[in-house]
């Protein structure tokens, strides 16, 4: 199965600064037939189930804010955030979805410093 | 519009099993695997297990693989996820999703929360 490790577990910034967060797998999850990658990223708020930011690594889900961007490809992956907003305080998963059996990042917290 | 409409929370005993399911409105079932994800307190997110409600083929995660059962039943439009020899570490909210517009969970429901406690 593969493994994805976020880092780091937690962090805190301030308003209006940027905010990365980092996902790696412990195999690829690049897809050369359709040149994608089967990554996604969540965000997650207390009492809620997880919302869908992005996919294919760097795909922007409708109505997510540009704010929001991935990068990455093969085995290492990033979610930036621009410009914090008060917002965006939250629970932040990756996900691979390159094979059947899917698996999930630990999380990384976000907070407002 | 697309639900996913979760059964009600459930506590058990160590040993029990339990039973949720996971009814959908607004599509039609046999398009789309539905999946399985649960969250213990306070904790992560990890993937239990899926089914293709057309055949009713599943894959599980292998931690899961000898307690769990995941089935659909097309006729009422509902999926289910069945865990036996519960764990006081089963406790979790238990939620059903689908990826249905694109390759990732873009449905999600509300969850069930499942307490196992003595």
């Amino acid at each position: 199965d593969i493994v994805m490790t976020q880092s780091p577990d937690s962090l805190a910034v301030s308003l209006g600064e940027r905010a990365t967060i980092n996902c790696k797998s412990s195999q690829s999850v690049f897809y050369s037939s359709n040149n994608k990658n089967s990554l996604a990223w969540y965000q997650q708020k207390p009492g809620q189930p997880p919302k869908l930011l992005l996919y294919s690594a760097s795909t922007r889900e409708s109505g997510v804010p540009n704010r929001f961007t991935g990068s990455g490809s093969g085995t290492d992956f990033t979610l930036t955030i621009s410009s914090l907003q008060a917002e965006d305080a939250a629970v932040y998963y990756c996900q691979q979805y390159y094979t059947s059996v899917r698996s999930f990042g630990q999380g990384t917290k976000l907070e407002i410093k | 519009e697309v639900q996913l409409v979760h059964s009600g929370a459930e506590v058990k005993k160590p040993g029990a099993t339990v039973r949720i399911s996971c009814q959908v409105y607004g599509y039609t079932f046999s398009d789309y695997y539905m999946h399985w994800v649960r969250q213990a307190p306070g904790r992560g997110l990890e993937w239990v297990g899926l089914v293709d409600p057309e055949d009713g083929e599943t894959v599980y995660a292998e931690k899961f693989q000898d307690r769990v059962t995941i089935s659909a039943a097309t006729s009422a439009d509902t999926a289910y996820l069945e865990l036996s020899s519960l764990r006081t570490e089963d406790t979790a909210v238990y939620y059903c999703t689908i990826e249905k517009r694109v390759d990732a969970f873009d449905i999600w429901g509300q969850g069930t929360m499942v307490t196992v406690s003595s």
